[in-house]
């Protein structure tokens, strides 16, 4: 299996504008994570889903922020507008089943709000 | 609201210098323990998931204990190699809230040759 995917990798932006950020979770994973990684606040989660629905949307930041999941194989945060303080490191992760499950996480997308 | 904290923040330490560090999380409403193993620029990989009370587990020179009823579990590293050099994580995981992890801010592992 090639792991989560993210993409893109890097991405710079300015402020004001939408960025998308993508993840492919494992094949067979039912839950998948957005997270976010600051200096100041270390990982955070963001938002997770079960079975394509999402579950707790608690850290989602701000209405900028929405995130999505059409189907088991894919899933979308989006920022609009983005702002210089959303410059972060964002990960998706999956696991299988939940809570007593390892979490495999992707390789991240380094963000910078101009 | 659920802390997790992690002590020390970093830790410098000589190759062959065997260490531990610790991470205290909330001992009421337990589901699971996860510790993490984070690299300079790659994402976090696992390294063990604790669930019992009295739990150990082992990989390699790497071992860990849990302690449900006081909150806290400890991540031993016996003979430090420069490679082990990473922010070790751990995540606490509350009853009935499905597969959320609650990180704490790690500890950051230098080993010198």
């Amino acid at each position: 299996d090639a792991g989560v995917i993210q993409s893109p990798r890097h991405e710079v932006t300015e402020m004001g504008q939408e960025v998308t950020l993508r993840c492919k979770p494992i094949s067979g994973h039912d839950y998948l994570f957005w997270y976010r990684q600051t200096m100041m606040r270390g990982l955070e989660l963001l938002i997770y889903f079960n079975n394509n629905v999402p579950i707790d949307d608690s850290g989602m930041p701000e209405d900028r922020f929405s995130a999505k999941m059409p189907n088991a194989s894919f899933s979308t945060l989006k920022i609009q507008p983005s702002e210089p303080r959303d410059s972060a490191v964002y990960f998706c992760a999956s696991s299988l089943v939940g809570a007593g499950e390892t979490q495999y996480f992707g390789p991240g997308t380094r963000l910078l709000v101009l | 609201i659920l802390n997790v904290e992690q002590s020390p923040q970093s830790l410098h330490v000589q190759e062959g210098d065997s260490t531990n560090f610790t991470c205290s999380f909330p001992s009421s409403n337990f589901y699971a323990l996860h510790w993490y193993r984070w690299e300079t620029a790659k994402s976090p990989e696992a390294l063990f998931v604790m669930t019992l009370n009295g739990d150990e587990k082992k990989k390699g020179r790497i071992s860990a204990t849990l302690n449900t009823k006081e909150g806290y579990s400890y991540l031993y590293i016996k003979g430090s190699q420069p490679e082990d050099s990473a922010t070790y994580l751990c995540a606490f995981i509350p009853h009935n809230q499905g597969g959320k992890l609650i990180f704490g801010q790690g500890t950051e592992l230098s080993v010198k040759p």
